[in-house]
């Protein structure tokens, strides 16, 4: 079955940097695009990144531009997402969903989250 | 940026009513829709894509309907599972955005 497992979050100054991890099995990585979607505390999703099957185009929001990068290693079936330039708002659950991109993208499957805190 | 607006952001209802939440967005996106339920603590999970196409698993009391601007997600007869947030999301174009999300309560 399909699994998504992500890492990496915790407690990070303003201005600090993170990378976040997402492990997929059960399906082949390679034949999806992946997305990052956050999610304030007590507040609506957002929609952050998403990356195309082969890595070769990448898609943000403009709320992160500049700031993260999202990225695959295919042969690892792995997702990441570098985040620099950490601000208070970027404090979030942070989802990888699998992208099924039949005329448009949607996310079809979710990891569990992993919180990330920016805070001084 | 396409801007989704959800309506009721909450509503109160009983099992077996029948409930309909209406997503509109901010210019034509023609069927790309989707609808996803959250339940406390978890991850969303894909209920329906394309406006109206049901995602494999899910019960057939949800269903969805609508294209342009206005759309619309019915759940046929609440069964007390269906508490939840129910976000509408539209794939059309980047950034890709969601509504503002529906809390259904019980009653």
């Amino acid at each position: 079955q399909v699994q998504l497992v992500e890492s990496g979050g915790g407690l990070v100054k303003p201005g600090g940097s993170l990378r976040l991890s997402c492990a997929a099995s059960g399906f082949t990585f390679s034949d999806y695009y992946m997305s990052w979607i956050r999610q304030a505390p007590g507040k609506g999703l957002e929609w952050v990144s998403y990356i195309t099957s082969s890595g070769s185009t990448m898609y943000y929001a403009d709320s992160v531009k500049g700031r993260f990068t999202i990225s695959r290693d295919n042969a690892k079936n792995s997702l990441y997402l570098q985040m620099n330039s950490l601000r208070a708002e970027d404090t979030a659950v942070y989802y990888c969903a699998r992208t099924k991109y039949s005329s448009a993208p949607q996310f079809d499957y979710w990891g569990q989250g992993t919180l990330v805190t920016v805070s001084s | 940026d396409i801007q989704m607006t959800q309506s009721p952001s909450s509503l109160s209802a009983s099992v077996g009513d029948r409930v309909t939440i209406t997503c509109r967005a901010s210019q034509s996106i023609s069927n790309y829709l989707n609808w996803y339920q959250q339940k406390p603590g978890k991850a969303p999970k894909l209920l329906i894509y394309a406006a109206s196409s049901l995602q494999s698993g899910v019960p057939s009391r949800f269903s969805g309907s609508g294209s342009g601007t206005d759309f619309t997600l019915t759940i046929g007869s609440l069964h007390p599972e269906d508490f939840a947030i129910y976000h509408c999301q539209q794939s059309y174009s980047t950034p890709l955005t969601f509504g503002g999300g529906t809390k259904v309560e019980i009653k």
